[in-house]
């Protein structure tokens, strides 16, 4: 069965300071994996989805995240932090390419302090 | 394009009673799965329809169905209501391009409170 575990609840990290969120999946065959974002009172955002056409993904933001096999780990990364990229942080991991069952982590919060 | 909606935005509701709550999908998506999002549980999947038929389902009671409609709105109903039935519900479309990994595209979601 796959699942996702985020290590962390809880992020706080510094304006400017670089951001690393871990995600460590589960999976059975190739997976396919994505980072979402969630501000509050809202829905998730795709920030980046991995789909073995390149480990190194980028995506919205200035986010990027490297998927490592041989660690089993898509963790996502942003070099500097903004003030607005404090929000709640998803991985989620699914089988298939087109099955809408995306299993999700618990979630990282991050916090930016000035 | 318009993105993903949902309504309502926010129900309150009593034990017991039953609700609906609706999701249009982004033009052209075929695909809309529902995810239950609680503070204790997090994002738990409830199901997905593609073309008006259940495809996917996940480990939720019998009390929560959904439906598809040919214009591809989806419905979600849950009878019954139980206090922990409190959560956000989102919904998320998929175009599914074959030979393309799927992306799913959430709503706002609807905050439900059982009182």
């Amino acid at each position: 069965a796959q699942s996702v575990t985020q290590l962390g609840s809880h992020v706080s990290v510094s304006e400017g300071a670089l951001v690393l969120l871990r995600c460590n999946y589960s999976s059975s065959v190739p997976p396919y994996l994505f980072w979402y974002v969630q501000y509050p009172n809202q829905g998730l955002q795709l920030l980046l989805k991995y789909t073995s056409a390149a480990t190194l993904v980028k995506g919205i933001n200035g986010f990027e995240a490297e998927f490592k096999k041989s660690e089993t780990s898509f963790h996502l990364t942003k070099p500097s932090a903004h003030m607005s990229d404090a929000a709640e942080y998803f991985c989620a991991v699914s089988e298939g390419g087109s099955q809408g069952n995306l299993i999700f982590g618990k979630g990282t919060k991050l916090s930016v302090k000035p | 394009k318009a993105g993903v909606t949902q309504t309502p935005r926010y129900l309150i509701k009593t034990r017991g009673q039953q609700v609906t709550l609706s999701c249009s999908p982004i033009s052209g998506h075929r695909s809309v799965s529902w995810y239950q999002q609680t503070p204790g549980q997090g994002l738990q999947f409830l199901f997905e329809y593609f073309s008006e038929t259940q495809r996917n389902k996940g480990n939720f009671p019998g009390r929560f169905s959904g439906r598809q409609f040919s214009n591809s709105r989806s419905e979600m109903n849950v009878s019954t209501l139980e206090l922990g039935d409190s959560a956000l519900y989102l919904c998320a479309s998929s175009l599914e391009v074959a030979g393309e990994v799927d992306t799913q595209y959430f709503g706002p979601g609807t905050r439900l409170t059982v009182l």
